[in-house]
């Protein structure tokens, strides 16, 4: 089955220990990227890949550190978690986002539900 | 640059009414647009998409959206609303990059639905 696969679902940390979400997918997608959606505000993005070894910051990226060793994996990691990242992550890709004017849609991931105390 | 607004936070119908849930984007070209759906504690799901093809879109569990240029509208419709389709629906737009496109979000309408 396609999909993309978000672990942990519940995760609740104490502040400033380091932690690691991760995301894989197996639909050999070029784009990955995560969200954090919080109440009111929708789902802003805080990072995305573009291909392997390609990274770049979205709308909301500090306090996040990512990485593209492999085209199907793209963990997110809190360097040193606060508790205003307390939020629902979410990961996703699609098919290459190339022309500009065109996107394919993503495929999401069930969601991180994160907790900082 | 390229912005989506949903109109209503909530909108609240009977079941068996029609749905309307209204979306506006801006955007200096023919922008994709996708309406996505959360049920409670899930993640989000395609709905239906546009992509520069027919204007009115079908999409899965009886709802379509009419892409509008000339009121940069594309409202989502259902005829008749059914208890599950109480959740949280999201109106999004393709943004320009250089060279590439991403996604923005609105900021999304919940939906009611009352017996």
């Amino acid at each position: 089955e396609a999909q993309v696969t978000q672990n942990p679902r519940y995760l609740i940390t104490v502040t400033g220990k380091k932690l690691t979400v991760t995301c894989s997918q197996n639909m050999n997608h070029e784009y990955m990227s995560w969200y954090r959606q919080d109440p009111g505000l929708g789902l802003r993005q805080i990072y995305y890949s573009m291909n392997v070894e390609v990274t770049d910051k979205g709308d909301v990226p500090e306090g996040y550190k990512v990485s593209r060793k492999e085209k199907r994996n793209f963990p997110l990691i809190l360097e040193s978690p606060s508790p205003n990242q307390t939020s629902l992550y979410f990961c996703a890709s699609s098919l290459k986002v190339y022309p500009p004017d065109r996107h394919y849609g993503y495929t999401f991931g069930s969601g991180t539900r994160l907790t900082v105390v | 640059a390229q912005s989506v607004t949903q109109l209503d936070s909530h909108v609240s119908v009977s079941e068996g009414t029609p749905v309307l849930l209204r979306c506006n984007y801006s955007s200096s070209y023919s922008p994709s647009l996708f309406w996505y759906v959360q049920h409670p504690n899930k993640g989000l799901q395609l709905l239906l998409k546009y992509t520069s093809a027919a204007t009115l879109v079908k999409g899965i569990n009886g709802f379509e959206a009419e892409f509008k240029k000339s009121e940069t509208s594309f409202h989502l419709t259902k005829p008749s609303a059914h208890m599950s389709d109480a959740a949280e629906y999201f109106c999004v737009v393709s943004v320009r990059g250089s060279g590439y496109s991403t996604l923005t979000f609105g900021k999304g309408t919940m939906l009611l639905v009352s017996p």
